[in-house]
């Protein structure tokens, strides 16, 4: 069965800092990962996704993401942060069904 | 374009109550899902569609019925609510063509917060 972990319920750091939000995988195929973003009283907005080819996707807001098949990882990760990035993150997983899999979130909290 | 329009935004039933979520996009998007969304247990897909006519199950589809007579809506129908289908319930849209995989983008509604007493 195809699972998405998210090791941490929150993550704080400081403005200017980079930020890691860790993500981990178990599927039986080959995976197509996803980053979406959850602002307060808000539906879920997508940040970058993994298909295939280059490790490094970039996608929206400077976000980045490193997807690492050995670890079955799937990182997302900013240089510097800002406090507008303070929202809830869900890492996700499909591997070419219908289904896509949402891990529980991680609140990530930028202090100024 | 409006994106992913969901009504009510609120809603509170008594249990044994039914009633219908309804979800509506003008983006054409073949694929249509409906998740809940409860704390600690991220998004859990409910029922999804992948083209008027055709539907299937997700992961927790006990207690809601649904229906895809149009591409634009997919409403979800609470069957008898119960205290546990309290949450807050998503729908979603996505072009199924836009990677030629099943890697697709969903675009999500603002939310239905429910509360069954």
């Amino acid at each position: 069965a195809q699972s998405v972990a998210q090791p941490e319920d929150q993550v704080n750091v400081a403005e200017g800092n980079p930020l890691t939000v860790k993500c981990t995988y178990s599927v039986s195929g080959n995976p197509y990962l996803f980053w979406y973003v959850q602002y307060p009283n808000r539906g879920l907005q997508f940040l970058l996704k993994y298909i295939t080819g280059d490790n490094l996707v970039k996608g929206s807001y400077g976000f980045e993401a490193e997807f690492n098949k050995s670890q079955t990882s799937f990182h997302l990760k900013k240089p510097s942060a800002l406090v507008s990035d303070s929202a809830l993150y869900f890492c996700a997983v499909n591997t070419g069904g219908f289904k896509t899999i949402f891990g529980a979130g991680t609140r990530l909290f930028v202090k100024a | 374009n409006a994106g992913v329009t969901q009504t009510p935004k609120f809603q509170v039933l008594k249990t044994g109550q039914s009633m219908t979520l309804q979800c509506a996009q003008d983006m054409n998007h073949e694929y249509m899902s409906w998740y809940r969304q409860d704390p600690g247990m991220g998004l859990r897909l409910i029922h999804y569609s992948v083209g008027a006519g055709i539907t299937d199950q997700g992961e927790v589809p006990n207690g809601y019925n649904v229906s895809r007579s149009t591409t634009e809506d997919f409403p979800l129908r609470l069957l008898s609510a119960a205290p546990s289908q309290t949450s807050v319930y998503f729908c979603a849209s996505a072009p199924w063509s836009d990677s030629g995989t099943s890697a697709i983008t969903q675009y999500f509604g603002p939310g239905t917060r429910l509360t069954v007493l």
